[in-house]
């Protein structure tokens, strides 16, 4: 299993501000997801990147995979507070395609 | 959304006791794992199913078993539920298992609160 370390472990941010969360591992993915979990409820897909150097961009989430595909971010631009929740990156291994989480960041917008 | 029913949603029991917990998908998806997760571990996989009757163990598979007799349904069982077992349990399914395309993700139920006294 690879092992996916994210940061910070938690954030608090005013609303209007930007964020940013970090995934990283010592392994290769041969794709990295990015999912966001509200409390009482399993988490949701937002995206998923496949090639080194790639950015994807979800209305106000820019979200980049890593040139050597080890790691990866998600930046929030101007946040809301529905973007509070539980952020959660996946990694998919290059060798076995078994999905491995990150333990995530809980990301708060106070209004 | 995708048709992912699990059951219960909440439950408490003692230790030692058996515990069976229910995944439903009308998704007529191939996949379907178990998934636990913890503060500080995040997600972390304990069995998967890759067909009716087809079973393989995740990460963290001590002390579960699970069954798959139709594929629609997939049961995680706790033969004697012990203290360590206290976490929430999420069912998931996906297409396949490489989750290699952009357009394969997981689905995932709303969860199972599990507490073991």
């Amino acid at each position: 299993t690879q092992l996916l370390e994210q940061s910070p472990q938690f954030l608090s941010i005013q609303e209007g501000e930007n964020l940013t969360v970090y995934c990283n591992s010592s392994s290769v993915f041969s794709s990295l997801q990015w999912y966001r979990q509200e409390p009482g409820e399993g988490p949701v897909l937002l995206v998923t990147v496949v090639t080194g150097g790639e950015v994807k961009k979800l209305k106000r989430l820019t979200f980049q995979f890593g040139d050597a595909r080890k790691d990866s971010s998600l930046h929030i631009t101007a946040a809301q507070p529905g973007d509070t929740g539980l952020y959660l990156c996946a990694g998919v291994g290059s060798n076995d395609y078994k999905l491995s989480f990150g333990a995530g960041t809980t990301v708060t917008v106070r209004a | 959304d995708a048709g992912i029913t699990q059951s219960p949603r909440h439950k408490v029991t003692e230790t030692g006791t058996p515990v069976t917990l229910r995944c439903h998908q009308t998704e007529n998806h191939r996949y379907m794992y178990w998934y636990r997760q913890d503060p500080g571990h995040g997600l972390r996989l304990i069995h998967y199913s890759y067909g009716v009757k087809d079973t393989d163990k995740g990460e963290v598979s001590d002390g579960y078993s699970v069954s798959r007799s139709k594929t629609e349904d997939f049961l995680l069982t706790l033969e004697s539920a012990t203290s360590s077992q206290t976490s929430v349990y999420f069912c998931a399914i996906s297409e396949s298992m490489g989750l290699v395309g952009t357009n394969e993700k997981l689905f995932f139920g709303s969860g199972t609160q599990l507490s073991v006294l």
